[in-house]
């Protein structure tokens, strides 16, 4: 289809290990969104991308978590050395524009840090 | 104090019933208003956008008080298929990229 698609749909690491979330959006969307959420709670923004610039990273937790969209489009999200805190689905949204349009979101990917 | 307030519930309503979710946001700047739907274990989907002169779509209705940074839902004659949980989001700046979500309110409609 045409929405936005996340993948792996489920990971399951080890402490300690990094991981890599892709995330591809609605083509030709400038705007993207990274949240996590954890059980019964709302998602937590995480950082914000137009285009191939990352221009909000105020909510990434810590120096683990990275994330990049080198071409604009598709974009990743990585936490290296994980740790159980990090267990969450992690939701990727995209916008057509940069003004008060709405996001569409992807499935998430549903991380477990064993 | 969080930036984005809602009662969490449970709402355990009839079918039939309306109810009704308020919202609270705390940043004055806040320019952009959503109400997005969250089924279980699946991703958040727009269910509508809150403009400053309040919106209705079918059963649903969108209210937004500038005044006092809040907004509301509500939901008449309410399906079974209604059961989900709401999902209140504010655009805390000028440029809307810093979007903020509230936790949620849980609604279940029984036969």
């Amino acid at each position: 289809g045409a929405g936005v698609s996340q993948s792996p749909r489920y990971k399951v690491a080890k402490r300690g290990q990094d991981v890599a979330l892709r995330c591809d959006p609605i083509s030709g969307h400038v705007s993207l969104f990274w949240y996590q959420q954890a059980l019964g709670q709302g998602p937590e923004f995480l950082t914000y991308f137009q285009n191939e610039a990352q221009l909000d990273k105020s909510g990434l937790p810590s120096d683990r978590f990275f994330a990049e969209r080198p071409e604009g489009s598709v974009s990743t999200l990585k936490i290296q050395r994980t740790q159980q805190e990090d267990s969450a689905v992690y939701l990727c949204a995209s916008r057509v524009g940069t003004g008060d349009e709405p996001q569409h979101f992807g499935d998430g990917t549903r991380l477990s840090i064993l | 104090r969080k930036e984005v307030e809602q009662d969490p519930g449970p709402f355990n309503v009839p079918e039939g019933a309306t109810v009704a979710f308020n919202c609270t946001y705390s940043n004055s700047a806040s320019q952009s208003f959503f109400w997005y739907r969250q089924d279980c274990r699946k991703e958040p989907k727009l269910l509508m956008s809150v403009y400053s002169s309040g919106n209705e779509d079918g059963r649903f209705t969108a209210q937004l008080n500038r005044a006092s940074q809040y907004i509301s839902l509500l939901i008449r004659d309410s399906k079974l298929s209604d059961s989900a949980t709401y999902l209140c989001v504010v655009g805390a700046t000028y440029n809307n990229n810093d979007m903020r979500f509230g936790a949620g309110t849980r609604l279940t409609v029984k036969p």
